[in-house]
């Protein structure tokens, strides 16, 4: 089976740049979530679908970061404009029901 | 609010000694869900095992285990025998159920570099 694939693996984009990034879950799997993992600290939860709608977007910065899962199937992160502090790791999860999550290999973002 | 302390942010032992990584929870749920997962130099976050809150047994798998204590709201995570390869960062996180009938996103703890030293 299939993991989680994410991609790019890596980004360096200067500040008030753009930047997304796509992630595509493991097969039948309806729940997918986004976090933030800024080095040396555990991962953060930015935004959690259910299907095609937000469960949970209580920690994304809005106001720059925005997300989607039109299908209900794979998704788009997106920053625009990048901060010199979004510098970190996106890590891209998905789960089935009440299952545990399984991770994608992250893509690692430096904004210059 | 809901939280997750790892207080060991480091720890390092000579191979073959067994090590216990801490983690302390707070949640106000009453069915919630612990996890534990490895995070190797390569960076890919690993599972290694979830635990529901109604279900305090002990678990040991290989030279893993795992004391789950709602008493004092503590997952703590051993491992015997310790290997070079046992070297990475282990984080404990939670969840909590939502209505919705899946698990919401994981708080995760800050993680405990563990170095395993040959």
């Amino acid at each position: 089976e299939a993991g989680v694939a994410q991609s790019p693996r890596y980004k360096i984009i200067e500040k008030r740049q753009s930047v997304a990034f796509w992630c595509n879950p493991i097969s039948g799997h309806a729940t997918l979530y986004w976090y933030q993992q800024i080095l040396g600290q555990g991962p953060k939860l930015l935004i959690q679908f259910q299907n095609n709608g937000v469960v949970d977007d209580s920690q994304l910065p809005k106001d720059r970061f925005s997300a989607e899962r039109l299908k209900g199937v794979d998704s788009t992160l997106k920053i625009q404009p990048a901060k010199l502090e979004d510098s970190a790791v996106y890590l891209c999860a998905s789960s089935w029901g009440l299952q545990e999550q399984y991770f994608g290999p992250g893509t690692r973002l430096t904004v210059t | 609010a809901q939280k997750v302390t790892q207080a060991q942010t480091e720890i390092s032992v000579v191979e073959k000694e067994d090590v216990t990584l801490d983690c302390v929870y707070e949640t106000r749920d009453t069915t919630y869900y612990l996890f534990w997962y490895k995070q190797p130099p390569s960076g890919e976050l690993v599972f290694l095992i979830r635990r529901n809150s109604f279900d305090e047994q002990n678990e040991i798998s290989g030279r893993y285990s795992w004391n789950f204590q709602k008493s004092t709201s503590s997952f703590n995570f051993t491992i015997t025998a310790s290997q070079v390869v046992d070297s990475a960062v282990y984080f404990c996180a939670l969840s909590e159920s939502y209505s919705g009938g899946g698990a919401d996103g994981l708080t995760f703890g800050k993680g405990t570099h563990l170095i395993i030293q040959p």
